[in-house]
């Protein structure tokens, strides 16, 4: 069965403190990992698509990376508008898509 | 701006009474969803539309009816709800299946 599992549940931060949140995933084939961030009480803004091992992306302070079995975001000396949930999703090749529970990050000035 | 609009943000009703939640988007995408989520829980797909094509997950709850007239709007029916329905109620597009999603800012229904 795909699954997709997300950790730490919760992190908390010191304002730049530089850290990674891990994804790892169980599907039958991948054909795309997505990252996205959650306010409280708001959908999900999008951040990144990748698609395979060894990509990376970078926007501001966030770089998303990929392997065969788990993605990192990692968050370089993040501020508090940095607190957010991150979810991650994958896609099968059956275009199924799968989010994991998210993180929830919260930096502290 | 391009965007994903749902209406009503917040929606109480009671167990049993029918509620609708709708959603439009200007985004011109072909592919519309609906998630609900939970406190603290990941969003759960319970149908997507691409184009005209209507896709049930298959654990969705026969409660649960979809609606798309055209290619912006995009309805959600909850025939007769319960207390477990409560929940976020995310709407979400995409260019085409499998790209990425843009989600509106979700309706949060409450079932007393």
């Amino acid at each position: 069965e795909d699954q997709v599992t997300q950790s730490p549940e919760a992190l908390r931060l010191q304002e730049g403190e530089s850290s990674s949140l891990n994804c790892s995933y169980t599907v039958s084939g991948l054909r795309g990992l997505f990252w996205y961030r959650q306010d409280p009480g708001k959908g999900p803004e999008f951040l990144f698509t990748l698609y395979s091992a060894g990509e990376e992306k970078e926007k501001e302070r966030l770089k998303a990376t990929l392997t065969k079995k788990e993605s990192f975001l990692h968050i370089t000396a993040p501020k508090p508008e940095d607190s957010a949930t991150y979810l991650c999703a994958v896609l099968d090749w059956d275009d199924k898509i799968i989010f994991g529970k998210g993180t929830r990050l919260h930096i502290l000035p | 701006d391009a965007m994903v609009i749902q209406n009503p943000r917040y929606q109480v009703t009671q167990f049993g009474k029918p509620v609708t939640l709708s959603c439009s988007q200007t985004l011109n995408h072909n592919v519309m969803y609906w998630y609900q989520q939970k406190s603290s829980q990941a969003p759960k797909l319970l149908f997507h539309y691409y184009d005209k094509d209507f896709n049930n997950e298959a654990d969705t709850p026969d409660n649960f009816q979809s609606r798309r007239p055209n290619t912006s709007f995009c309805f959600l029916d909850i025939r007769s709800p319960g207390l477990g329905d409560t929940a976020m109620y995310l709407c979400a597009t995409s260019r085409v299946r499998g790209s990425e999603q843009f989600f509106g800012p979700g309706t949060r229904l409450t079932v007393l």
